[in-house]
């Protein structure tokens, strides 16, 4: 383990369903993201939370709804996915400098 | 024009052989380069990192970093099957905030 969990590993639901991504981490870091990993393109900077508040917003649509209840909890929550939002979606946390720990990700299916 | 650019690849070599892999980049402002492994089904790990220009050496693994031409490098030497994963280079810049810009990856396969 990386010292960021996320679950579920894997996550295969329906355009209509309603799921929840979560990410935990407790390296003490401030800062905390979603990032969202397809064949063949540079990973994408979805969300980031720095002490809790949201920072950035990549112009994410909105069937995708981030919350960071505190500084360890990152959550994702999924609602009336597409098939192409299917893909590998990382958490990582970190603060300024370099570089950020990786979750082992969620590999989403949408049928 | 992509601000990372990097060659997906695959790339194929023997044990043994001293690996190359590069990312060229257009945005001048960046200062802090790194170098990510990611296994498969597993998520991106802090291989290398460097600040401004220069090269940063570890073990098997050097990183390079040439600002004049916007490229940076990770070689890696006496390559090992072990080290068949895809390399994901990533940089910022001082006044971004937290936001890393990475590249595609390169998938590299080391072959016994």
């Amino acid at each position: 383990e990386t010292g960021v969990t996320q679950t579920p590993r894997h996550l295969v639901m329906g355009m209509t369903n309603k799921k929840s991504l979560k990410c935990e981490q407790h390296l003490g870091h401030n800062a905390m993201y979603w990032y969202k990993q397809s064949a063949k393109k540079p990973l994408e900077l979805m969300f980031v939370y720095s002490l809790e508040e949201r920072v950035e917003n990549n112009s994410v649509p909105s069937r995708f709804s981030p919350e960071c209840p505190n500084s360890s909890h990152l959550f994702l929550h999924l609602h009336t996915l597409q098939p192409e939002d299917s893909a590998l979606y990382l958490c990582a946390s970190g603060g300024q400098g370099f570089g950020y720990t990786f979750g082992s990700g969620t590999r989403l299916t949408v049928v | 024009q992509k601000e990372v650019e990097q060659d997906p690849g695959p790339l194929s070599v023997p044990e043994g052989a001293i690996v190359s892999l590069n990312c060229t980049y257009s945005n001048s402002a960046f200062q802090y380069f790194m170098w990510y492994r990611q296994y498969s089904r597993k998520g991106p790990e802090l291989l290398m990192y460097t600040y401004s220009s220069g090269n940063k050496e570890d073990g098997r693994f050097t990183a390079q970093v040439d600002k004049s031409s916007k490229y940076i490098s990770l070689f890696i030497r006496d390559s090992q099957p072990s080290d068949s994963a895809t390399y994901l280079c990533a940089m910022r810049d001082s006044n971004s905030g937290y936001a890393l810009n990475f590249g595609k990856g390169t998938s590299l396969l080391v072959t016994p």
